[in-house]
């Protein structure tokens, strides 16, 4: 079975451009994460959706980054314009229905560097 | 929030030899879930192995189980038999079964194996 898949895997640009990374779910999940990892807060949630509707976004860190989820498997979490301390891994995992212990797979991660 | 901490951020272990990675958090709720995942230096997070909460048995995965303290609010892992491919960052994290589905990861615990 196809796992997540997010693209690309690594993203170098400059400052002030706009960043877009992309993640497909595991078909049939209905819940999808977006999490960053950087070395000094680790793992931290961005917003989750569930069916394609936004659910918690209060770890979106400011305006300058969106998310969207326009069908069930697609979503693109979005930074413009980017700044250096945005460089970080980004994660998107989906799991099944929450209410049961189901796990959040995870995809490979994008590594973001803002120059 | 609920806070997740794990308190060695680096543990060394020589191969077939039995290694436990500690994992303490803080909450107010009776009804959760806890996973322990992996994330070898390619950045995949791997699901190592999950308890639910209101179950008192610990769980096992083959060479992998934990030791679940609900009183003492405990959740360690034990390696047991190590291998090198266990060298990895070992992420504990939480999560609500009533309220909010993002994990909630600690810190993490890099796990040497040698030889």
């Amino acid at each position: 079975d196809a796992g997540v898949i997010q693209s690309p895997r690594h993203e170098v640009t400059e400052m002030g451009q706009e960043v877009t990374l992309r993640c497909k779910p595991i078909s049939g999940h209905d819940y999808l994460f977006w999490y960053r990892q950087t070395m000094m807060r680790g793992l931290e949630l961005l917003i989750y959706f569930n069916n394609n509707v936004p659910i918690d976004d209060s770890g979106m860190p400011e305006d300058r980054f969106s998310a969207k989820m326009p069908n069930a498997s697609f979503s693109t979490l979005k930074i413009q314009p980017s700044e250096p301390r945005d460089s970080a891994v980004y994660f998107c995992a989906s799991s099944l229905w929450s209410g049961s212990n189901q796990p959040q797979h995870f995809g490979d991660g994008t590594r973001l560097s803002i120059l | 929030a609920q806070t997740v901490t794990q308190s060695q951020p680096e543990m060394s272990v020589q191969e077939a030899e039995t290694v436990t990675l500690s994992c303490t958090y803080d909450t107010s709720e009776s009804d959760y879930y806890l996973f322990w995942y992996k994330q070898p230096p390619s950045r995949q997070m791997i699901l190592v192995i999950r308890q639910e909460a209101y179950k008192q048995q610990n769980a096992t995965e083959n060479r992998f189980s934990v030791n679940f303290q609900k009183a003492a609010k405990s959740f360690s892992l034990k390696i047991s038999d190590s291998q090198l491919g266990d060298a990895a960052m070992y992420f504990c994290a939480y999560r609500s079964a009533n309220s909010g589905y993002a994990l909630n990861f600690g810190k993490g615990t890099s796990l040497l194996v040698t030889p």
